[in-house]
């Protein structure tokens, strides 16, 4: 079975300072990984995905994350955090043999100090 | 494209009422499903289906019904209503038609029951 784990579950950052948000993933085979960002009251979005290839992969928004295989995870940075970027964010895993069953983390919520 | 859109925004139901969320894509994806979003706890699968015609039960299907007569609808019915669904609940569709795509989130339906 997969599974998604995201350690921190609240996390505070100065603006203009770098973030990472951890996401560590179980899975049998090749991983398909995505992070969305989900604001108050809305629903989620994709800020990148991970099928193959280069395992820097950039997304919207500034943001970028690095699959690392030996380490089964995912970890989502950003250089230089703006205010706006306060929100939860998910990890994800699926695969496309089990396409619309994506299993995700319980999410991190990031709080952004002026 | 509308993309994903799910009705009602809020619902207040009362213990063994029953009631319909509706969702609709109009992308043509062939895989749709419902999550439920509970503080704490991440996205949980409700239920979903890979093609008209077919649906199949996810992490927590008790207590939810689910049909998908055309590929654009996936209506979530609650058969008699009890306080523990109460939760926001996110319809998403999805296809693999150019390898796994990510997954596209309505709104979410913010329901609660007394």
């Amino acid at each position: 079975a997969q599974s998604v784990t995201q350690p921190d579950i609240h996390i505070t950052v100065s603006e203009g300072a770098s973030l990472e948000l951890r996401c560590n993933y179980s899975y049998g085979a090749t991983p398909y990984l995505f992070w969305y960002v989900q604001s108050p009251g809305q629903g989620l979005q994709l800020l990148l995905k991970y099928f193959s290839g280069d395992t820097l992969v950039q997304g919207i928004k500034g943001f970028e994350a690095e699959f690392k295989r030996s380490q089964s995870s995912f970890n989502l940075r950003k250089p230089s955090v703006h205010w706006s970027d306060a929100a939860e964010y998910f990890c994800a895993v699926g695969s496309n043999t089990n396409a619309g069953k994506s299993t995700f983390g319980d999410g991190t919520t990031l709080t952004v100090k002026p | 494209n509308a993309g994903v859109t799910q009705t009602p925004k809020f619902q207040v139901l009362k213990t063994g009422q029953s009631m319909t969320l509706q969702c609709a894509q109009d992308m043509n994806h062939e895989y749709m499903s419902w999550y439920r979003q509970d503080p704490g706890m991440g996205l949980r699968l409700i239920h979903y289906s890979v093609g008209a015609g077919i649906t199949d039960q996810g992490e927590v299907p008790n207590g939810y019904n689910v049909s998908r007569s055309t590929t654009e609808d996936f209506p979530l019915r609650l058969l008699s209503a009890a306080p523990s669904q109460t939760s926001v609940y996110f319809c998403a569709s999805s296809s693999t038609r150019t390898g796994l795509d990510e997954q596209y989130f309505g709104p979410g339906t913010r329901l609660t029951v007394t």
